[in-house]
């Protein structure tokens, strides 16, 4: 699995303005991603999937592209808000197994 | 529904002891997997079971085993503790393997002293 380190990288946004989170991923093979959000002393939650036949998702608040070309995968959150804060996690997945291999976690801070 | 439960929330062992962890899975949910996260390590993939069958296991010692019931309810077992065994440990359940969301519990913080 990928590193997550004491040092997570950290992006720092002001409440109110839009926060783009990026994660590489590893597998060609992988058909399934999702993103989880972390807080504190809590299990990662669920925040919005995508699978390879698709290139953008949209949740509320929430966006997800997926560019298989460069294995690349972003979280667009608009309107960052102070509950926002937390880690976010890339997951990446492949058919017929629930096996995920998790990206680099990026820690998002908000400030007023 | 409820969501998924992990027993218990924190556990403090000391090296060579055991330790056996439990979750119960969404109503419904028949696949469960386990994680160990840890800062230097990240969250790293332990088992994978559905059915009563282990389908995939991660890349750790056979110090830790897993098992689970017909009721879908598992278990994970960890023998002769080491000090970096202390970690959160995540269960997730699915409904199906493969094409359903997994949904993790709040995890077990284990310290190894």
């Amino acid at each position: 699995g990928e590193s997550v380190g004491l040092h997570l990288p950290t992006l720092s946004v002001q409440e109110g303005d839009n926060s783009i989170i990026n994660c590489a991923y590893s597998n060609s093979a992988s058909d399934y991603f999702i993103w989880y959000k972390q807080e504190s002393g809590k299990g990662p939650q669920f925040i919005i999937d995508i699978r390879s036949n698709m290139d953008k998702r949209q949740g509320q608040r929430v966006t997800v592209l997926l560019n298989k070309t460069v294995k690349h995968l972003s979280l667009q959150i608009a309107a960052t808000q102070p509950g926002d804060s937390a880690v976010y996690f890339c997951a990446e997945t492949y058919h017929n197994t629930d096996k995920l291999i998790f990206g680099t976690g990026t820690r998002l801070q908000v400030f007023p | 529904k409820a969501g998924v439960t992990q027993t218990p929330r924190y556990l403090i062992k000391t090296r060579g002891q055991q330790v056996t962890l439990s979750c119960s899975p969404i109503s419904g949910h028949r696949s469960v997997s386990w994680y160990q996260q840890t800062p230097g390590q990240g969250l790293q993939f332990l088992f994978e079971y559905f059915s009563e069958t282990q389908r995939n296991k991660g890349n750790f010692p056979g110090r830790f085993s897993g098992r689970q019931f017909s009721n879908s309810r598992s278990e994970m077992n960890v023998s002769t503790l080491e000090l970096g065994d202390s970690a959160l440990y995540l269960c997730a359940s699915s409904q199906l393997v493969g094409t359903d969301t997994q949904y993790f519990g709040p995890g077990t913080r284990l310290t190894v002293l």
